[in-house]
């Protein structure tokens, strides 16, 4: 069955970069759709298709996918944006593949 | 506006069924799938499945085969997962999603029914 690995954990200051990886066997070749959960509350898309944005989210939040590394970058961050982030997958033989996600810590 | 609004958190006995709702508006039903996911308590998210809303073509993720059936309603735009032979460790937040696309996102989220199951 296809895996894919996020880093437990990554932290940020404020108003610096925040990359978030998501690896997979030739994930590059894959469309990687990105997912932003706060406590309590429902997953809400942030990217899909590698790299597009959803209407209302912020152009602060961006991918890219190449290789065997899938990328969630966000730009200027903000309080706000301290989350779980999940990447996600479609591959025809584990069907809908989620990674286990990375906890975001704004500092 | 495009919703997606779910049935009341259940507590079920070990072995019992549960059926969850979706309730849809605000977008043309039978044109969007609709998946499953679910979620236990401090864990991340797993897939469960999906149903095409347009003519009931259903997939379910391999470990729950035989468990889980996932239907729906066109006529009240309504989505259902019925997940029978409970356990312990089916225990979690059930979401339904709107599923977009050839890149199988799920745009649009239910905000999730908890259901325990205990002894």
């Amino acid at each position: 069955s296809y895996v894919l690995t996020q880093p437990p954990s990554v932290s940020v200051a404020p108003g610096k970069t925040a990359r978030i990886t998501c690896g997979g066997n030739n994930i590059g070749g894959k469309s990687v759709n990105w997912y932003q959960q706060k406590p309590g509350q429902a997953p809400v898309l942030v990217i899909y298709y590698h790299s597009d944005r959803p209407s209302g989210i912020p152009e602060r939040f961006s991918g890219s996918n190449s290789g065997n590394t899938a990328t969630l970058t966000i730009s200027r961050v903000e309080a706000g944006d301290e989350a779980d982030y999940y990447c996600q997958v479609w591959d025809s033989s584990s069907d809908v593949v989620f990674g286990g996600g990375t906890k975001l810590t704004v500092l | 506006q495009v919703h997606l609004v779910q049935s009341g958190a259940e507590v079920k006995k070990y072995g019992a069924s549960m059926k969850v709702s979706c309730k849809a508006s605000g977008y043309p039903f039978i044109s969007f799938g609709i998946s499953w996911v679910r979620q236990a308590p401090g864990q991340g998210l797993e897939w469960m499945g999906w149903i095409s809303a347009y003519n009931g073509d259903t997939k379910y993720a391999q470990k729950l085969q035989g468990r889980v059936t996932m239907t729906t309603d066109t006529s009240t735009t309504t989505a259902y997962m019925e997940l029978r032979s409970l356990r312990s460790d089916d225990t979690a937040v059930y979401y339904c999603a709107r599923v977009v696309g050839s890149t199988y996102a799920f745009d649009i989220w239910g905000q999730g029914t908890m259901v325990s199951v205990s002894s």
